[in-house]
């Protein structure tokens, strides 16, 4: 993937976990947005966070997002059992060009 | 509440072509606010973005895809389409449909359900 996540992380539940996407400067190093979103097994994707930092409606304020240089986080504090899900985050790619996913992190809560 | 649904045919014979269509409910795909995208997921796989398209016919595709894509829009019936020729194996997949913001920041929200469509013979 263009964008590179961890494949996985865990915690236990009340944690605070943070995932990582990395790109570079034809994409996140660029200023493009990145925007994440969460996959509960069997589901469709859901907006987590967009623009950086921006939360839609209805988004817990336990989720926030964070960019600096070509990186993006999410992080994910007070974890509960329901946050068990796939993270991706995804941004524009001036070489493509296009929308660009990153490979997906499975978030295990312990 | 905005709802695409993208029905489809499910399983689809080698070399043969994809095509699968996004109703758009209780929204006009001819807003102007938004684009129109196809997304596809392998099994256990990650996302690829396939292509966008605008009410006005405006297209845009990913390279890696873009020999075999065609993306169109009836505003009549308030739906996109999608086709995908001479299709492999390796494009088994459950295939989205989403709306994008036309202006920045352009997210994905909401998404379709999705349709898993099986290449095999």
């Amino acid at each position: 993937s263009v964008l590179t996540q961890p494949p996985s992380v865990s915690g236990a539940p009340g944690q605070r976990v943070t995932i990582s996407c990395t790109g570079s400067s034809s994409n996140i190093g660029a200023g493009y947005d990145v925007h994440w979103y969460q996959q509960l097994p069997g589901t469709a994707p859901k907006l987590l966070i967009f623009g950086d930092t921006n939360r839609p409606s209805g988004v817990p304020d336990r989720f926030s997002g964070s960019k600096s240089g070509t990186s993006a986080s999410l992080a994910i504090s007070g974890l509960q059992a329901e946050d068990e899900a796939d993270y991706y985050c995804q941004s524009y790619d001036s070489r493509l060009p296009g929308p660009v996913f990153g490979g997906g992190t499975k978030l295990t809560v312990l | 509440q905005l709802l695409l649904q993208e029905p489809g045919p499910g399983l689809v014979k080698p070399s043969e072509t994809l095509s699968l269509s996004c109703v758009v409910s209780d929204g006009s795909i001819s807003s102007g606010s938004y684009y129109w995208a196809w997304i596809r997921q392998p099994p256990g796989e990650g996302l690829e973005w396939i292509g966008t398209i605008y009410y006005t016919g405006s297209t845009y595709y990913n390279p890696s895809l873009k020999s075999r894509v065609i993306i169109s829009v009836d505003t009549s019936k308030n739906q996109v389409s999608l086709r995908l020729t001479s299709v492999t194996a390796t494009d088994t997949a459950v295939y989205y449909c989403a709306r994008q913001r036309y202006q920045l920041p352009n997210s994905f929200d909401p998404w379709g359900r999705g349709t898993l469509a099986t290449v095999s013979s």
